[in-house]
């Protein structure tokens, strides 16, 4: 198993661009998550979803969206990228024991 | 969900065992104990988790005291690569909204 893959790694933004952070899991896992860690800090809740077509919100969803069309893939889209967004994206998904299993994260900068 | 408390840094030799404190002293009896660490840059990772009897994995071995207050996590031979901040949390495992609050945890550092 790959577990859970983020891409890209790396993103250097400007100001009102937009984009699409991708997250893809093979363990067959209904619950996905999005966080965002900025530095020194703890991981803030984004979206999450439940399953295939059921997201929902988590503590700080604006300026992001979210779709789960498969149960594999959980794409973040950015739609007006804001330097406030500058932070590190981890994606996750849910195990049968309620852990939680990490992608390697993309490290975004807004300009 | 119940608030921990770990030290802020700890160093342990490497080969050694090391062993690693939480404090969680508000825990409710439907509340599971979760070890992740973070190496720098790096998406966290799961450890170990357990309810009240101790659990054993390929990584380490988690001890949680008999009126659960406090667990340890023992990772049995450290090494360089071990270096991380470990994180003890403390939550109802399946519940929908998961609002993943790692505090500051504790910073083990891997000496050779």
């Amino acid at each position: 198993n790959a577990g859970v893959t983020q891409t890209p790694k790396f993103r250097i933004l400007k100001i009102g661009q937009s984009m699409t952070l991708q997250c893809t899991q093979d363990m067959n896992h209904n619950y996905m998550y999005w966080y965002r860690q900025d530095p020194g800090m703890g991981l803030k809740l984004i979206y999450y979803s439940v399953g295939a077509g059921i997201t929902d919100k988590g503590e700080v969803p604006n300026g992001y969206n979210v779709s789960r069309s498969t149960t594999e893939d959980f794409p973040l889209r950015l739609e007006l990228a804001a330097p406030s967004q500058t932070s590190v994206y981890f994606c996750a998904s849910r195990g049968q024991g309620g852990e939680q299993y990490f992608g390697p994260g993309t490290r975004l900068t807004v300009t | 969900d119940a608030k921990t408390t770990q030290p802020t840094s700890m160093d342990c030799a490497e080969g050694r065992a090391a062993n690693l404190p939480c404090n969680h002293s508000t825990i409710s009896g439907n509340e599971y104990v979760y070890w992740y660490r973070q190496i720098h840059s790096q998406g966290p990772q799961y450890i170990i988790h357990g309810l009240k009897n101790n659990e054993t994995n390929e990584m380490a071995s988690l001890i949680i005291t008999e009126d659960r207050k406090s667990s340890t996590l023992i990772l049995p031979h450290a090494t360089l690569r071990d270096t991380a901040v470990y994180y003890c949390i403390v939550r109802v495992p399946l519940d929908n909204f998961n609002k993943f609050y790692f505090g500051s945890g504790t910073k083990l550092n891997v000496k050779p």
